[in-house]
């Protein structure tokens, strides 16, 4: 089967660095997703990965290894409003998302 | 103004009634998408059409029916004989393309009493 596996929940303090994790088994690969998600709202998009590597922007930054099935995205000099949900999602064989369940990060001061 | 439509935002139903949430997009994308959002889950793929008059079920279609007359619409109606409706609907929209980079609406929750 598919599966993606997430952090459920993550905390870390105002201007400092937090690491979120994902670690994927699919059917095929297409491109990692990652998307943030403030409470009752939509998903929005944050980087895409498909090569090994590291891609910055701006705060945020992700990597992907494909070879150990992993991501991970970078938060730098964290801000009250980067507390949201951050969704990982792994495009299949089919073209197809597949979702991770989630990690909450909460910011403290 | 440009963007993905859904509403209400809010939505309340007895149980045993049909009901219908709307979904309208003006990006002129291809590809268009329901998931369903249950607290500490993933999103779960209910339906996805990739071209008008044409559509197909994705993981969890069972009790849920939809529609694609038009390419800016993709209605989802969820029908009594879905056992939990209760839920946070989201409508996604995309290029039928590989790459394939979902925009989202600002969804419904459901709530059937």
């Amino acid at each position: 089967g598919q599966n993606i596996d997430q952090p459920t929940e993550m905390t870390a303090t105002e201007g400092a660095i937090v690491q979120i994790n994902c670690t994927y088994q699919t059917s095929g690969f297409n491109g990692l997703f990652w998307y943030q998600q403030h409470a009752g709202e939509a998903p929005t998009f944050l980087s895409y990965n498909v090569l090994d590597g590291l891609e910055e922007k701006g705060r945020f930054s992700s990597f992907l290894s494909r070879s150990k099935g992993y991501s991970y995205l970078l938060l730098k000099e964290l801000q009250m409003k980067d507390s949201a949900s951050y969704l990982c999602a792994v495009m299949d064989s089919n073209y197809q998302l597949i979702w991770g369940a989630g990690t909450k990060l909460i910011i403290k001061p | 103004d440009g963007g993905i439509t859904q509403s209400p935002k809010y939505l309340f139903r007895k149980e045993g009634q049909n009901v219908t949430l709307s979904c309208e997009q003006n990006l002129n994308h291809d590809a268009m998408y329901w998931y369903r959002q249950d607290p500490g889950q993933g999103l779960r793929l209910i339906y996805y059409s990739q071209i008008v008059n044409d559509f197909q079920k994705g993981d969890i279609a069972e009790g849920y029916s939809v529609s694609r007359e038009k390419k800016e619409s993709f209605p989802l109606t969820v029908t009594s004989a879905q056992k939990n409706p209760t839920a946070f609907y989201l409508c996604a929209v995309g290029a039928a393309s590989d790459y394939n980079e979902q925009f989202f609406g600002p969804g419904t929750r459901l709530t059937v009493l």
